[in-house]
This record gives structure tokens, sequence and C-alpha cells, in this order.
């Protein structure tokens, strides 16, 4: 199994641009969120999904967009770059079975705007 | 807003004591609680959890330790080793889908 993958793993873009980054999983994964880490900090939550063509916002939802068609894949779409955005995103997948749950993170995709 | 907090920064130990890295947190409502552990450029990666109706629970090396008369949750980890050193998050939620991370203790391990 390849766990949580995401793509690209380096991106620069220019202010204005937009873009999407992927993340799939192949554990078959009811719950799917993506969160953002700044230098120095945790992890802060953007949207999650708790199953196909579900999702919601988190913490620091504005100027991102997902959607989650499938169970393995929820992409991350950025509509238009800010320099605000550099950061190291994270795509996590999770499952719950009673009290049994766990979460599993991707290796990131580090963004530069400029 | 609600958050998760950690007390030190920045950790140092000898190799082979153990290592105590705390963590408070401010909503009295969560019920599950996570450590992770992040080496450099790399994502979390789990190490233990621990739900509201329990106070402690055993890993490998690892013990977790929850006061939620404080609201404190503690992560042990004895006889530290070099491949202990990363950063440590504790977390916070109702859900393994939607956590709210502290901003991390930095463990370095001295040979």
């Amino acid at each position: 199994n390849a766990g949580v993958t995401q793509t690209p793993k380096f991106q620069v873009l220019k202010t204005g641009q937009s873009m999407t980054l992927q993340c799939a999983q192949d554990m078959n994964h009811e719950y799917m969120s993506w969160y953002r880490q700044d230098p120095g900090m945790g992890l802060r939550l953007i949207h999650y999904s708790v199953g196909a063509g579900i999702t919601d916002q988190g913490e620091v939802p504005n100027g991102y967009n997902v959607s989650r068609s499938t169970t393995e894949d929820f992409p991350l779409r950025l509509l238009s770059a800010a320099p605000s955005q550099t950061s190291v995103y994270f795509c996590a997948s999770s499952y719950s079975r009673g009290s049994d749950t766990e979460a599993f993170f991707g290796q990131g995709t580090r963004l530069t705007v400029v | 807003g609600e958050s998760v907090g950690l007390h030190l920064p920045t950790l140092s130990v000898q190799e082979g004591d153990n290592s105590i890295i705390n963590c408070a947190y401010s909503n009295s409502a969560s019920d599950y609680f996570i450590w992770y552990k992040q080496e450099s450029g790399k994502g979390p990666q789990f190490i233990i959890d621990i739900r509201s109706n329990m106070d402690k629970r055993q890993g490998q090396r690892v013990t977790v330790l929850l006061n939620k008369t404080v609201k404190h949750l503690s992560l042990q980890i004895a006889a530290t080793q070099p491949g202990d050193s990363a950063v440590y998050f504790c977390a916070e939620g109702g859900s393994s889908y939607k956590l709210i991370f502290g901003s991390g203790t930095r463990l370095l391990v001295r040979p």
C-alpha cells in the first residue's frame, strides 16, 4: 500500500495563478483532510471530507476549494494564489471504527507563492 | 478560539534518559487527544492517542497521560534514542479528521 500520496512535492506559483494539489489514498478510508503548516507552527485544518460528495470547512478555508468525487481522491484547489498561501500542505486520511481511529498523513507539498 | 499549546518549545535530553513533553489544551469538550512525531521534511507520524475517558495509555516506550482537571496532556518517552529527535505535536479533537494542533516541541537527543 502506498498510503497517502501527495503531488507535487514542491511548487512555485506567481501571485494570481491557480493550481490543484493532488491527494490520493489507497486505504479505503472514509475521511480525508487538508492542513497547512507555517514555519514553527502546528498544522491548521483547511477543509475536510467525511465521505464522497461531502466536504466542509475547517479553521482556515478562505482561498481554497475542495471536492470529493471518489473515496480515494481529495484535491485542493487554489483559485488565485497569494503570498500568504506560502506554506507546507499536508493531506490526511483517517478511519473510525468504534473507539479505534487514526489519521495518516502524506509527505506534504511545499508551496511558495511569489 | 479554542487552542492547544505547548509549554516548552525545545527539549534537550541525554541519550538513554526519559523525556517528558507537555501540552495544555483549552477545549474541555475535546474527546480525543493524539501525539504526533514529525521529522524534517516529512508528514506527522502517529505515536499514541488517548480518549477522554482514560487518564493513561501506554505504548512501546511511550506513555500518554491525560489530566482533565487541569487540561494537561503529556508524552513520556522511555530510554530516549537519537532516532527520537524530532518535533512532537499534540492534537485534540472530537474526531480523527478534524484535529487542532499545538505549535510543537523540538526534542534533541544528545549522544
